[in-house]
């Protein structure tokens, strides 16, 4: 099984600060199947990037994924007060999925 | 687009088991796979499985492996997940997902609260 780390584990930020959050995979994810959603306490998670770096539909550009093998990361490029959320990586390059921790990221 | 809707709240003793309904709207539903994930209070999102509607076939977490079941009503364009000899560890948000090209999961039910407590 792929474990995923990620780091830090909170990030306190104010809005229109950036954003920089790590997603590192114990082997290295296949094809870059790896996503990362955003949750909010009480509604469903959202996703926000597929195969690493590519956006869902609808997702805003500020946005972004980068990265490939073991190491991921995800940019907010300006925060908005509505990206205060917990988010997860998730690899499925392997026949059995995995989410990392999360990441929080609240106001400073 | 694909909406899902899950069913009600449950409560369970230890040792039973629970079986949580995701009815998909659509007209494409035997073309989709769809996933369960759970969150437990406090926790972060966990895996545990994928069932393809056009052919059954199912990817179970070895976590859940011999507990867990996942099926699907075509009839309905329902998708079920029966989890067994339940214990209070699986306390938890239980979400239905589409499963989205390889993998990802872009749209997601509302999540049902399942509580195991005696």
């Amino acid at each position: 099984e792929i474990v995923l780390t990620q780091s830090p584990g909170t990030l306190s930020l104010s809005p229109g600060e950036r954003a920089t959050l790590s997603c590192r995979a114990s082997q290295i994810v296949s094809s870059s199947f790896l996503a990362w959603y955003q949750h909010k306490p009480g509604q469903a998670p959202r996703l926000l990037i597929y195969g690493a770096s590519s956006r869902a539909t609808g997702i805003p550009d500020r946005f972004s994924g980068s990265g490939s093998g073991t190491d991921f990361t995800l940019t907010i490029s300006r925060l908005e007060p509505e990206d205060f959320a917990v988010y997860y990586c998730q690899q499925y390059g392997s026949s059995q999925f995995t989410f990392g921790p999360g990441t929080k990221v609240d106001i400073k | 687009q694909v909406q899902m809707v899950q069913s009600g709240a449950e409560v369970k003793k230890p040792g039973a088991s629970v079986k949580v309904s995701c009815k998909a709207s659509g007209h494409t539903f035997t073309s989709y796979d769809f996933a369960w994930v759970r969150q437990a209070p406090g926790q972060g999102l966990e895996y545990m499985g994928w069932i393809s509607v056009y052919n059954g076939n199912t990817n179970y977490a070895q976590k859940f492996q011999g507990r867990v079941t996942m099926t699907t009503d075509k009839s309905t364009n329902t998708v079920y997940m029966e989890l067994r000899s339940l214990i209070s560890d699986d306390t938890a948000i239980y979400y239905c997902a589409k499963k989205f090209g390889s993998g990802a999961f872009d749209i997601w039910g509302r999540g049902t609260l399942v509580t195991v407590s005696s």
